[in-house]
């Protein structure tokens, strides 16, 4: 079996900050994904990779960069962190597409901005 | 856009009881339907998949109907336990896309012993 493992697990960012996270997966899948999880709002697309040096904007990509240099890794930017500012952002990925069966999921980065 | 609305947002029921959360789609083109389990600290994880060809499906104590006529989603857990406390997700693809999910909102679901 494979894993996707997101680092960091926890950040924290001052106001205006650029912020990264990193997302590794060794399942060999194509396509990966960044979701942004608020509470009570449910999992909104951020960007999403077909291949390697591909990139898809999603539906909330305005504020963020994504980078897809290797085909197992995709790292997401917020290009300039929002004061108190509170989010898990996840990473997934996928043999091909979301419509070939499933998503994997890594377990989240969980965002603070003081 | 594909909209998905999940009720209810919280559902408490006790050990052995069912539990049925409910999704309503806007795009009758849509394809592919999911439903995911989230555990806390955890990502999701996928429970079920369904093809727009499929009315009914059932998995160990799980069973997705869907309702095409009335773009209706569910998922019924029965003889819920303890275990299955967690947030529960469905998601379709959406905008003719094979890449996009949409979710919803989520139903935070406690099974109280």
């Amino acid at each position: 079996g494979g894993i996707i493992t997101q680092t960091p697990k926890f950040l924290i960012g001052q106001e205006g900050q650029k912020l990264t996270l990193k997302c590794q997966q060794n399942f060999n899948h194509d396509t990966m994904y960044w979701y942004r999880q608020d509470s009570g709002k449910g999992l909104r697309l951020i960007y999403y990779s077909i291949t390697e040096n591909d990139l898809q904007k999603g539906d909330l990509s305005e504020g963020y960069d994504a980078s897809r240099e290797k085909k197992s890794s995709f790292s997401l930017t917020v290009t300039s962190a929002q004061k108190n500012e509170m989010a898990v952002f996840l990473c997934a990925s996928s043999m091909e597409g979301a419509n070939t069966g499933q998503l994997y999921f890594g377990e989240g980065s969980k965002l603070t901005v003081l | 856009g594909e909209q998905v609305e999940q009720r209810p947002p919280h559902l408490s029921v006790p050990e052995g009881d069912s539990a049925v959360i409910i999704c309503t789609y806007t795009d009758s083109a849509t394809a592919y339907f999911y439903w995911y389990k989230q555990e806390p600290g955890a990502g999701l994880q996928l429970l079920m998949s369904v093809f727009s060809n499929v009315d009914r499906k059932e998995e160990q104590g799980l069973t997705v109907l869907l309702n095409k006529k009335d773009k209706q989603l569910s998922l019924n857990l029965t003889a819920a336990h303890p275990g299955d406390s967690a947030v529960y997700f469905c998601a379709v693809t959406s905008g003719g896309s094979n890449y996009k999910l949409t979710f919803g909102k989520g139903t935070l679901l406690t099974v109280t012993p």
